[in-house]
């Protein structure tokens, strides 16, 4: 089975600046999905970024980013320009490609982001 | 894009008592829906692989007489937590995948049961 760990509980970021977080993953397989959630007080699930492990190149999103080390299994986050609204908690999660669609996601526990005004 | 409607997305019920709650998908059709369970400031797990037309797929541990699943339709899935008791309280989410959307999640319900 998967697992997906998160050893950040909790980071602190003042506005503007950068911070990252940090994710490792096991698994036996060679072909599968990373995602990385984010959600807020609200508690709904939102997207902040995607990445295939077939593909070496380093997902984007505005001010998102991962640094993807496959041989390592590190799926770390990076959030440039901090803003307030960035504020929630942060889930690492991982999908077996094998599946075809059917698996569910794999969760770590989570990182709670402050952001310092 | 694709979205998810969960209700209710609060409930309080006795101790002994069922409830229900509904997982509409309002835009496309989802053959697959997913069930989690979330504790406070705890990570969500997933309960079980809801698919349309067939029995529900359960994780190891979650037990299927105490959360039925049904997902009659292509647009809506329901779990039941039967016979609830307190350590039954929990946020539940579910979530649809699509091909052009990934994963989509609905809003959660919190059942507290008292």
């Amino acid at each position: 089975a998967q697992t997906v760990t998160q050893s950040q509980p909790e980071m602190s970021v003042q506005e503007a600046e950068t911070v990252t977080l940090s994710c490792t993953y096991d698994t036996s397989e060679s072909d599968y999905y990373l995602f990385w959630y984010k959600q807020p007080p609200s508690r709904q699930m939102i997207l902040v970024i995607r990445q295939e492990a077939y593909k070496q190149q380093n997902a984007t999103e505005n001010r998102f980013s991962v640094n993807f080390q496959k041989a390592a299994k590190s799926f770390s986050l990076k959030i440039s320009d901090s803003q307030l609204g960035d504020a929630a908690m942060y889930f690492c999660a991982y999908r077996s490609r094998a599946g075809g669609g059917a698996d569910g996601l794999t969760f770590g526990k989570g990182t709670h982001l402050i952001i310092q005004p | 894009g694709a979205v998810v409607s969960q209700h209710p997305s609060r409930v309080i019920c006795k101790s002994g008592t069922s409830v229900k709650i509904e997982c509409r998908s309002l835009d496309f059709q989802a053959t697959t829906m997913f069930w989690y369970r979330q504790f406070p400031k705890k990570s969500l797990m997933l309960m079980a692989t809801s698919n349309e037309g067939s029995k529900a797929t359960y994780e190891q541990g979650v037990e299927k007489d105490k959360f039925l699943i049904n997902h009659a339709s292509l647009t809506l899935s329901t779990l039941t937590v039967t016979s609830a008791h307190p350590e039954d309280s929990s946020f539940y989410i579910c979530s649809a995948r699509t091909e052009a959307y990934g994963y989509t999640f609905g809003s959660g319900t919190r059942l507290t049961v008292v």
